[in-house]
């Protein structure tokens, strides 16, 4: 059962900038939020993770307040080839099963 | 550096029949994945694998579906007797580790798309 919730899709155009919520009203103490993005006929590849505040990275932002209940992943400037499904996990230190929950995620539409 | 490698990429066989996938992870990865992934849904953890130690497999259908990995090295998935449900792709994904933040990044296989009929 999916911990985390993210809208089921998104829609904006090329060259702006895409924020996608996710909410993890469990999150425990030593759960990272973690980041992926799948393409159609391709497994999913890591975008970000981040524990708390901001980080950043050369593809996206990561901002994840205080009390760590959601995070927001920022696209910046996105492009047609931005359009992928964007999946959002809680994943703890020990790597455990129920972290490993993908969900069904975002699916993100990028228009010219 | 190669990436994951998974063979087949495709696989049609009819009810009943076995079938079994191979993924081959990065060098030097001691965290093997099996995950199985729907259309239009995300991936499914079946198993994971800490070198050639098995953990996390209570979502493998046991009674149809083995997974081994020997040696800690190359993983294979197997399904004997196939049914029409699933019909789905097998991704096989591989990370350093799960213990540290970084370790714990995954990388995935393209999958196997597997057609029951």
């Amino acid at each position: 059962l999916a911990k985390t919730t993210q809208p089921i899709s998104m829609d904006s155009y090329e060259g702006q900038e895409v924020n996608i919520t996710c909410s993890h009203n469990n999150i425990a103490t030593n759960d990272y939020i973690t980041w992926y993005q799948q393409f159609p006929s391709q497994g999913p590849r890591f975008i970000i993770q981040g524990y708390k505040t901001k980080v950043t990275n050369e593809v996206a932002s990561l901002f994840i307040p205080a009390d760590r209940k959601s995070s927001t992943l920022s696209l910046p400037r996105v492009s047609l080839s931005d359009t992928a499904v964007y999946y959002c996990l809680q994943i703890g230190s020990g790597g455990g099963a129920d972290g490993l929950t993908f969900g069904k995620g975002t699916h993100l539409i990028i228009q010219p | 550096e190669a990436g994951v490698v998974q063979s087949p990429r495709y696989k049609i066989i009819e009810k009943k029949q076995p079938v079994a996938f191979w993924c081959n992870p990065i060098s030097g990865h001691n965290t093997l994945y099996w995950y199985l992934q729907n259309l239009g849904q995300g991936p499914e953890l079946l198993i994971r694998y800490e070198n050639e130690e098995a953990v996390d497999d209570s979502q493998l259908p046991k009674d149809r579906f083995s997974a081994e990995r020997l040696k800690g090295v190359d993983s294979t998935l197997k399904i004997q007797p196939a049914e029409l449900g699933d019909s789905a792709v097998y991704l096989c994904a591989s990370s350093l580790g799960v213990r540290l933040a970084g370790d714990n990044e995954q990388f995935f296989g393209p999958g196997t798309r597997l057609t029951v009929l």
